[in-house]
C-alpha cells in the first residue's frame, strides 16, 4: 500500500486559515469515511484531532475541521494560533482492512 | 483513561528479532470493538502503520512488513506484543503502541513511544 499524499509543508500567519490536503485512491480515502487527522509536536506522540472525516474528539477546538471530496480529504485550521505549529498526519482505512498514513505536513505559524 | 506503555530492548542486533510489549491500563484488551496496534516512526520521518490485532486472535499487517511481523494479544496480562524478525538498520525507529477504535479506524490512545536502534 502506498502512503497517502500530503504537502510537505504549509504556513500561515496568526488568525489566518490553512488547509492541508490528503490524497489517496479509490481503495482508501475515496471509498471510506474512515479518515482521521493527527497532530504531533516534537518529541511527543501524535494526538487525534479529527476522525471519520469531520468529527472532533472532545477537547479539540472547533477551529479544526475536516472534509472530503472524492479521493482527497482536507484538514482546515481557522484562526491560526502559534500553538498549532506542529506536524499533521492523515490516515485512512483501506479495502484490505489495513490502515495507511499520509507522509505528514509541517505547519509553520509565521 | 486508557494508558499504554511500551517496554523492551532499546538495542537490537541486525538479523535478530525485535520484541516489544505494551502494557495497557485503564481498559481491557479483551474489550470488544478495539484493535491493538503498533506504529513506528523513523528518525525525522512520518508515521508507518505496522499492524493491529484483535483480542480474538485476528490480525492485519502492513503488506510491506507482513512476512516479518507478528502482533499478539495476551488477555491474561492485559498486554499485547510486537515481534519483527530479521531486522536491519532500516528498522531503527520510535515504536508506538496504541489503541484503535475499530468502528472508525481512529488511533485514540498512544503510548509515549520507545526508540529501538538496530546496530551491532
Amino acid at each position: 500500500q502506498s502512503a497517502l499524499t500530503q504537502p510537505p509543508s504549509v504556513s500561515g500567519s496568526p488568525g489566518q486559515s490553512v488547509t492541508i490536503s490528503c490524497t489517496g485512491t479509490s481503495s482508501d480515502v475515496g471509498s471510506y469515511d474512515r479518515v482521521s487527522w493527527y497532530q504531533q509536536s516534537p518529541g511527543t506522540a501524535p494526538k487525534v484531532m479529527i476522525y471519520d472525516v469531520s468529527n472532533r474528539p472532545s477537547g479539540v477546538p472547533d477551529r479544526f475541521s475536516g472534509s472530503k471530496s472524492g479521493n482527497t480529504a482536507s484538514l482546515t485550521i481557522s484562526g491560526l494560533q502559534a500553538e498549532d505549529e506542529a506536524d499533521y498526519y492523515c490516515s485512512s482505512h483501506t479495502s484490505s482492512s489495513t490502515l495507511v498514513f499520509g507522509g505528514g505536513t509541517k505547519l509553520t505559524v509565521l | 483513561q486508557v494508558q499504554l506503555q511500551e517496554s523492551g530492548p532499546g538495542l537490537v542486533k541486525p538479523s535478530q528479532t525485535l520484541s516489544l510489549n505494551c502494557t495497557v491500563s485503564g481498559g481491557s484488551v479483551s474489550r470488544s470493538g478495539y484493535y491493538w496496534t503498533w506504529i513506528r516512526q523513523h528518525p525525522g520521518k512520518g508515521l508507518e502503520w505496522i499492524g493491529f490485532a484483535y483480542f480474538s486472535g485476528s490480525a492485519y499487517y502492513n503488506p510491506s512488513l507482513k512476512s516479518r511481523v507478528s502482533i499478539s494479544v495476551d488477555t491474561s496480562e492485559n498486554q499485547f506484543s510486537l515481534k519483527l524478525s530479521s531486522v536491519t538498520a532500516a528498522d531503527t525507529a520510535v515504536y508506538y503502541c496504541a489503541r484503535v477504535w475499530g468502528t472508525y479506524r481512529v488511533v485514540e490512545y498512544w503510548g509515549q513511544g520507545t526508540l529501538v536502534t538496530v546496530s551491532s
